[in-house]
C-alpha cells in the first residue's frame, strides 16, 4: 500500500546507546520531516528535508542526526540516547509545492531507560 | 515566532452533541489544516482550507477560513464515541516556512 511507514512501532533503549527510527515514504514527496510529541508540549520539529541530501535544523535538533541518501527514505539517529529523549516520533511528508499539507507515519514509541 | 492558540484543551461531551473548537494566531496564516489523532495512531488530516472566509465541510465536520485570516473554526455536529481524540489545527504563516501546529483540543465522547 502506499503511504509512509515508520519502523519499529515500539523500540525500548539504554541510555548512551545509539538507535535508528526509520521512515519510508511511497508518494515520492520532496518533503520529508520528523517530529517528536510529548505531553505538554504538543508536536515539535526535529529536523525536516527538502529533498535527498539537503536536511535542516527544526526546533528541537539537539541529539539527533538525519539523513537523506534517496527520497523515500528519512531515518532519524540518536547518536547517544538520553531519557529526556523518551517520546513518541513521527514521520511526515508532503509535497514541494507551498501551503501542501503534511501527512504522517503512525509514529515510533521510544522508551530510554 | 509565529504560534497557534487552540482552545479548549479539553472536552467531554455528551454523544449526540455538537462541538465546536478554535485556533486564533495574531499573524496572519495563508492556509489552516484540521487534523485528528486517534490513540496510539499518527494525525490525519480532515479538512485543508486555503482562502480567507472559507467554509468547508467533511461529513460531519465543518471548518471556516476566519476573514482575518487570524483564526480558524472546526465544528462537529451529533458526535459519535468514535470521534473521541486529539484534534489539532495547523497554519502556514506568511514567511512560508514550515507548519505551525497547535497544542491540540483532546475530545472524549460519552455514550
Amino acid at each position: 500500500d502506499a503511504g509512509i511507514t515508520q519502523s519499529p512501532r515500539y523500540k525500548i533503549t539504554e541510555t548512551g546507546r545509539q538507535v535508528t527510527l526509520m521512515c519510508h515514504q511511497t508518494w515520492s514527496h520532496s518533503y520529508m520531516f520528523w517530529y517528536r510529541q510529548d505531553l505538554g508540549h504538543g508536536l515539535r520539529l526535529i529536523y525536516y528535508s527538502a529533498a535527498a541530501d539537503i536536511t535542516d535544523k527544526g526546533e528541537v535538533p539537539d541529539g539527533y542526526v538525519v539523513s537523506r541518501s534517496k527520497t523515500e527514505n528519512f531515518p532519524l539517529t540518536l547518536e547517544s540516547a538520553t531519557r529526556s529523549q523518551t517520546s513518541v516520533y513521527f514521520c511526515a511528508s508532503r509535497w514541494g509545492t507551498a501551503d501542501s499539507p503534511l501527512h504522517f507515519g503512525n509514529g515510533t514509541r521510544l522508551t530510554v531507560t | 515566532g509565529q504560534q497557534l492558540n487552540q482552545s479548549p484543551q479539553s472536552m467531554f461531551i455528551q454523544e449526540g452533541e455538537d462541538v465546536s473548537m478554535n485556533c486564533t494566531s495574531s499573524s496572519i496564516f495563508n492556509t489552516w489544516l484540521w487534523y485528528k489523532q486517534d490513540p496510539g495512531e499518527g494525525p490525519v488530516l480532515l479538512i485543508a482550507l486555503y482562502k480567507a472566509g472559507e467554509l468547508t465541510s467533511n461529513g460531519r465536520l465543518t471548518a471556516q477560513f476566519g476573514i482575518t485570516r487570524k483564526d480558524s473554526f472546526l465544528n462537529i455536529s451529533a458526535s459519535i464515541p468514535s470521534d473521541v481524540g486529539i484534534y489539532f489545527c495547523a497554519g502556514y504563516g506568511g514567511s512560508q516556512g514550515n507548519l505551525i501546529f497547535g497544542k491540540g483540543t483532546k475530545l472524549s465522547v460519552k455514550p
